[in-house]
């Protein structure tokens, strides 16, 4: 399996800010994602991060707020925007292979705004 | 939508004890996943149990899935203390390239 990076490992932002998240895979993947997960719940997925182009949004989810940027097969960075105590979450990128149907996830990064 | 729910919520056994919990998910599937995640980190991919598949081992787990009832079940035997984390089960629709997960399940193994 992919081994997977995220920086930071947990970060303490003042609202207002931004703050961006970066996934590093060892090996090219085909697909990567984004998700959230906020305190207590399951995972959430925000967006696929799409090589070369812009990334595609789920619902409740948009680019100005999130905006993604993925420039090859094996980095890409999440930005969290204008920040508010809501954004207080985990969040963790994962992977996917061509012809491998398991997703790999990161470690994630743990964010606090205050 | 098609996320999963999975029950128990929460379940507190003893150690070696045996435990299960089931996910119950709402459309038609490529495969079901189930991942297990200790105090809030990153996600381990447990077992993958395709649309076809009724039943899959995997040292001391065991999966089941019943498409006709739209719902699975992960049974961790012989528990032990290490074990215990939040389960979740997530689904492969067909047609869709992402994942959607159930709630979850937080499994705490008592010594």
């Amino acid at each position: 399996s992919a081994v997977i990076s995220q920086k930071p490992s947990r970060d303490i932002c003042q609202r207002g800010t931004s703050l961006t998240i970066q996934c590093q895979v060892d090996s090219q993947v085909t697909m990567m994602f984004w998700y959230r997960q906020q305190p207590g719940q399951s995972l959430t997925l925000i967006a696929t991060a799409n090589q070369g182009s812009e990334a595609t949004y789920e619902s409740g989810f948009v680019i100005d707020k999130f905006p993604i940027s993925r420039p090859n097969l094996t980095f890409s960075t999440l930005t969290v925007s204008n920040m508010s105590p809501e954004d207080s979450s985990i969040y963790l990128c994962s992977v996917e292979s061509q012809g491998i149907e398991t997703q790999y996830f990161g470690p994630g990064t743990r964010l606090l705004v205050l | 939508s098609q996320q999963g729910e999975e029950d128990p919520q929460a379940l507190s056994i003893q150690e070696g004890e045996n435990a299960t919990m089931n996910c119950s998910y709402k459309t038609s599937i490529n495969n079901l996943q189930w991942y297990r995640q200790n105090s809030g980190r990153g996600l381990v991919h447990l077992i993958l149990i395709r649309s076809n598949e009724r039943e899959k081992h995997s040292g001391r787990l065991r999966v089941t899935l019943d498409t006709s009832k739209k719902s699975s079940s992960l049974l961790i035997t012989a528990s032990r203390a290490a074990d215990t984390a939040s389960y979740f089960c997530a689904t492969d629709g067909k047609g869709a390239q992402k994942l959607v997960f159930g709630q979850g399940t937080r499994l705490t193994i008592n010594p």
